[in-house]
């Protein structure tokens, strides 16, 4: 059975720190993708990111990046900077391989941010 | 853009009332999803369907049926509401592709009352 923890619920930052959500799965297959989604306040969930699990490079898109180990089985994000739209409900999601297996997610329990000015 | 649409953002029912939550997607795409979502607890899946008159337990389907007529629309249906129905009710759309990234609706909240 697949299983993603994030173990923070609720981080509270300043404007401009660096804040780390912390991302935990267990899967037992060998091919998976991981996701990361966010949820403003106004309910409707964005994705930000896919990774499979054979592509380990982490990866940076402006103000966020994520770091993918598979060695720890956790798929970490960063937002450098934090502004206060970056408030929000964070969500990460794992699925398995597979046309129609693949397209179930299973998510964490999520991460309240708010960053406050 | 992909759009993805549900009938009501909030929503007050009796105990026992059959609840219909609609949802609509406008990208032609195969796969619809249910969730609901609860402090602590993150989304769990309800149902999915992967084409039309196809359907799929998630991992709480107990107290919800679904019905896909359509491709573009997906419905849930709660036969008799119950108090511990009560929460946020997310729609989501994808394309039969593997692990797709899921497009989702804004959500309805649900009260049962």
């Amino acid at each position: 059975a697949q299983k993603v923890t994030q173990a923070q619920t609720e981080i509270s930052v300043v404007e401009k720190e660096d804040v780390t959500l912390d991302c935990v799965y267990e899967t037992r297959d060998t091919t998976y993708y991981l996701f990361w989604y966010k949820q403003p306040p106004s309910g409707e969930l964005v994705f930000l990111i896919r990774r499979n699990s054979f592509d380990e490079q982490n990866e940076i898109s402006g103000r966020y990046s994520w770091n993918f180990q598979k060695s720890t089985s956790s798929f970490n994000f960063t937002i450098t900077a934090s502004q206060v739209v970056d408030s929000a409900v964070y969500f990460c999601a794992l699925s398995e391989a597979g046309e129609t297996s693949g397209s179930r997610l299973t998510f964490g329990e999520g991460t309240q941010l708010t960053v406050n000015p | 853009d992909v759009k993805v649409t549900q009938s009501s953002r909030y929503l007050v029912k009796r105990t026992g009332e059959k609840v219909f939550l609609e949802c609509v997607q406008d990208m032609d795409h195969e796969n619809m999803f249910w969730y609901r979502q609860d402090p602590g607890l993150g989304l769990r899946l309800i149902y999915f369907s992967y084409d039309v008159k196809m359907k799929e337990k998630g991992d709480i389907p107990e107290g919800y049926s679904v019905s896909r007529e359509k491709k573009e629309r997906f419905s849930l249906i709660l036969e008799s509401a119950s108090t511990n129905q009560t929460s946020m009710y997310l729609c989501a759309s994808s394309p039969l592709a593997e692990a797709y990234e899921q497009y989702f609706g804004p959500g309805t909240r649900l009260t049962v009352t």
